[in-house]
């Protein structure tokens, strides 16, 4: 059976900061991995895929991820969050049925 | 490109009654998924169809759920009947057939069942 844990409900940073966002997951096989963002009343929109190939992914709005195998791990990244980066983001892994399965989102908080 | 449409925005309905959502996925795309997203339960798939036909309904949670999708460019899931606990927010997804093909995503349907 495949999973993703997302184990950071919330965060908050500061305008200007570095993000982190931590996704864990759990799948037999090679993972097809996503991220995606979702502002409020919106529906979702992807920010980066990693396939297969070099394990650091570059996305849009400046995101990156970086695929590590031995952790089981696809965290997102942003160098400086700028305040409309404030929305929920969701890892997801893609099984070979083509079927996501999502984690349960991390909300972005960015203050002043 | 028009992206994947859903109508209505929002549905606010009194339990008992018959919802019916509906989707128009990106044309030429031979996938369309059906969501559903609470704070409870996150986001969960209940239904996909390959080239029309229903492949996987096993996230459909009971029979009062039901998901057609007679043409390409159309899809419609029906509730009967509604229920409080099916309100949530409903999404709509359509791929491309192929190993790296992404699920492009409606704005989703609020519904709120009374």
């Amino acid at each position: 059976a495949q999973s993703v844990t997302q184990p950071d409900i919330h965060i908050t940073v500061s305008e200007g900061a570095s993000l982190e966002l931590r996704c864990n997951y759990s799948y037999g096989a090679t993972p097809y991995l996503f991220w995606y963002v979702q502002s409020p009343g919106q529906g979702l929109q992807l920010l980066l895929k990693y396939f297969s190939g070099d394990t650091l992914v570059q996305g849009i709005k400046g995101f990156e991820a970086e695929f590590k195998r031995s952790q089981s791990s696809f965290n997102l990244r942003k160098p400086s969050v700028h305040w409309s980066d404030a929305a929920e983001y969701f890892c997801a892994l893609r099984s070979n049925d083509y079927k996501l399965s999502f984690g349960a989102g991390t909300t972005v908080t960015v203050r002043a | 490109d028009a992206g994947v449409i859903q109508s209505p925005r929002h549905e606010v309905t009194e339990m008992g009654q018959e919802v019916t959502l509906r989707c128009k996925p990106i044309s030429g795309h031979d996938y369309l998924f059906w969501y559903r997203q609470t704070m409870m339960r996150g986001l969960e798939l209940l239904i996909y169809f390959n080239n029309n036909v229903p492949i996987d309904d096993s996230g459909m949670p009971e029979d009062r759920f039901s998901a057609k999708m007679p043409n390409a460019s159309f899809s419609t899931l029906k509730i009967q009947p509604s229920e409080p606990r099916d309100s949530a927010v409903y999404f709509c997804a359509s791929r491309l057939a192929g190993v790296l093909g992404e699920q492009f995503f409606g704005p989703g349907t609020r519904l709120t069942v009374l």
